[in-house]
């Protein structure tokens, strides 16, 4: 298919880790992103990995590519409860970024 | 501080009366982008500009009009508007184009309802 597949939801209990996982479909794309979305506010860039890597880290954040797969996974340690948000996988595809559905994290107390 | 701004913030109006929202940033960046964010259809980009003077059309760019006379500001027209284009609409721009690793900023959005 045309799209970037991502989950609705998820849920995740603070203090957990949460993983957010995201299917692509060009295998040329360049850079895949993860942006961020809080409650009534635009997109954030939050990280973004080049396509010859296989995993980025980044504080709280680790990101996992598997390009075979196509495959794209956002992890966030110790998820806090701000990072309630929704949140977009994105590959580069020529001169546009293609955005998923995004997936809303809610955190349970 | 860096930043795009949309105007306006809000929007109610009746179909087909001719409305555009303002869409400016401040960090002289060449490209510059619109999407709509309808719920479970994530985001879609309507237009966007490489540079001054360039657009093209993104993936749903019908009933959209776009120009881009100045760097700084994209505005996006709807000449005359439907209810199915009742949304949230983001502009973004960044230095380069879109594939680059620059970020690429988001304005705050614009919820528009037309009735």
């Amino acid at each position: 298919g045309e799209d970037v597949e991502q989950s609705l939801f998820l849920s995740v209990r603070e203090g957990d880790s949460s993983v957010i996982n995201c299917t692509y479909t060009d295998s040329s794309s360049t850079y895949l992103y993860w942006y961020k979305q809080e409650p009534g506010a635009g997109l954030q860039l939050l990280t973004y990995i080049f396509s010859n890597m296989d995993m980025k880290q980044d504080q709280r954040l680790t990101v996992l590519l598997n390009k075979k797969d196509k495959h794209l996974s956002l992890r966030i340690a110790d998820t806090q409860t701000g990072d309630s948000a929704i949140y977009f996988c994105a590959e580069s595809r020529s001169d546009k970024i293609i955005f998923g559905k995004g997936t809303r994290l809610h955190i349970l107390p | 501080e860096a930043q795009v701004t949309q105007n306006p913030r809000y929007l109610i109006t009746v179909t087909g009366k001719k409305l555009t929202v303002t869409c400016s940033q401040n960090m002289n960046h060449e490209y510059m982008s619109w999407y709509r964010q309808d719920p479970g259809l994530g985001l879609r980009q309507i237009y966007y500009s490489m540079n001054v003077e360039v657009t093209d059309k993104g993936d749903v760019p019908e009933g959209y009009k776009v120009s881009r006379k100045e760097k700084r500001n994209f505005p996006l027209i709807l000449e005359s508007p439907s209810p199915n284009q009742t949304s949230l609409y983001f502009c973004a721009s960044s230095f380069d184009t879109a594939i680059s690793t620059d970020t690429q900023y988001f304005g705050p959005g614009t919820r528009l309802t037309v009735l």
